[in-house]
C-alpha cells in the first residue's frame, strides 16, 4: 500500500537554530509531494508543494524541501526557525492516477523554544 | 473573503448515535473533501464530492456517508457511532481537479467526542 512516512512525531529545537523534519514515501508511480502545517486549533494549510521540475521548493517563510527519487523523500528544512514556527507539519502525498485523494503522514510536532 | 466553515466545532455523542456535520465551501470551489485526523494520526480521506457527485471514498465503513447540496455545501453523517470515531473531521474545498495539487483550503474541523 502507498504510504506516507513521517520519522519524527516531535522535534524540539531552540529559536534559530536549524531544523529538517523527515519524510519518505512509499510509491512505484510519479507523485505528488506537499507539506501542510497545523497551527493550535487552526485547519491545515498548505506550506509548499513538488509537482515537477525542481526538485527544490521553497515556501514564503524560509521553509524548503526537497525531492530525492532514489531516496524517495521529501524533507523539510529550514536554517533558522523562530517560535511562531511551532506548529504541526504533515508531509502528503498525491498518487496521481486521476484521483484526488491525499495520503498524510502521521505529522511531526515542532517545538520552537526560547 | 470567508474561508471553509465547519458546524459544529465540537459537539459530543454516545455510542450508537448518530451525527451529522456541515460543511460551507469557499465561494466558488465546487470540490469538497473530507478528512478524518484522529489524535496523534494524520488526516485520513474519508470521502470527495464534486457537482454533487461522489468522486472518491476511502477506507470507511458504510456508516459514514456524505453528500453535496446544488450550493456546494456538504454533510457528512456517520450512524452507529463507536468510540473510535472521536476524531476531528476536517473538511476542504478546491477548485476542479486542484485537489490532486495539494490545492485544498481545510476549515478548522468538528471535534466529535463519542462517550
Amino acid at each position: 500500500a502507498q504510504s506516507v512516512t513521517q520519522l519524527d512525531s516531535q522535534v524540539p529545537v531552540f529559536e534559530e537554530a536549524p531544523v529538517e523534519l523527515r519524510c519518505n514515501y512509499s510509491s512505484s508511480v510519479s507523485v505528488y509531494l506537499f507539506w501542510y502545517v497545523q497551527y493550535p486549533n487552526q485547519g491545515l494549510q498548505l506550506l509548499l508543494k513538488y509537482l515537477s521540475g525542481s526538485t527544490l521548493v521553497e515556501s514564503i517563510n524560509g521553509f524548503e524541501a526537497e525531492f530525492n527519487k532514489s531516496q524517495t523523500s521529501f524533507h523539510l528544512r529550514k536554517p533558522s526557525v523562530h517560535i511562531s514556527d511551532t506548529a504541526e507539519y504533515f508531509c502528503a502525498a498525491n498518487l496521481g492516477g486521476g484521483s484526488e485523494k491525499l495520503v498524510f503522514g502521521k505529522g511531526t510536532k515542532l517545538t520552537v523554544n526560547p | 473573503d470567508a474561508g471553509v466553515t465547519q458546524s459544529p466545532t465540537h459537539l459530543i455523542k454516545t455510542r450508537g448515535q448518530q451525527v451529522t456535520l456541515r460543511c460551507s465551501p469557499i465561494s466558488g470551489h465546487k470540490s469538497v473533501s473530507w478528512y478524518q485526523q484522529v489524535l496523534g494520526q494524520g488526516p485520513q480521506f474519508i470521502f470527495q464530492y464534486y457537482e454533487k457527485e461522489e468522486r472518491g471514498r476511502g477506507n470507511f465503513p458504510d456508516r459514514f456517508s456524505a453528500r453535496q447540496f446544488p450550493n456546494y455545501s456538504s454533510e457528512l453523517n456517520v450512524n452507529a457511532l463507536l468510540l473510535g470515531d472521536s476524531a476531528l473531521y476536517l473538511c476542504a474545498s478546491s477548485l476542479p481537479g486542484r485537489a490532486s495539487t495539494g490545492e485544498l483550503f481545510f476549515g478548522e474541523g468538528s471535534r466529535l467526542t463519542v462517550l
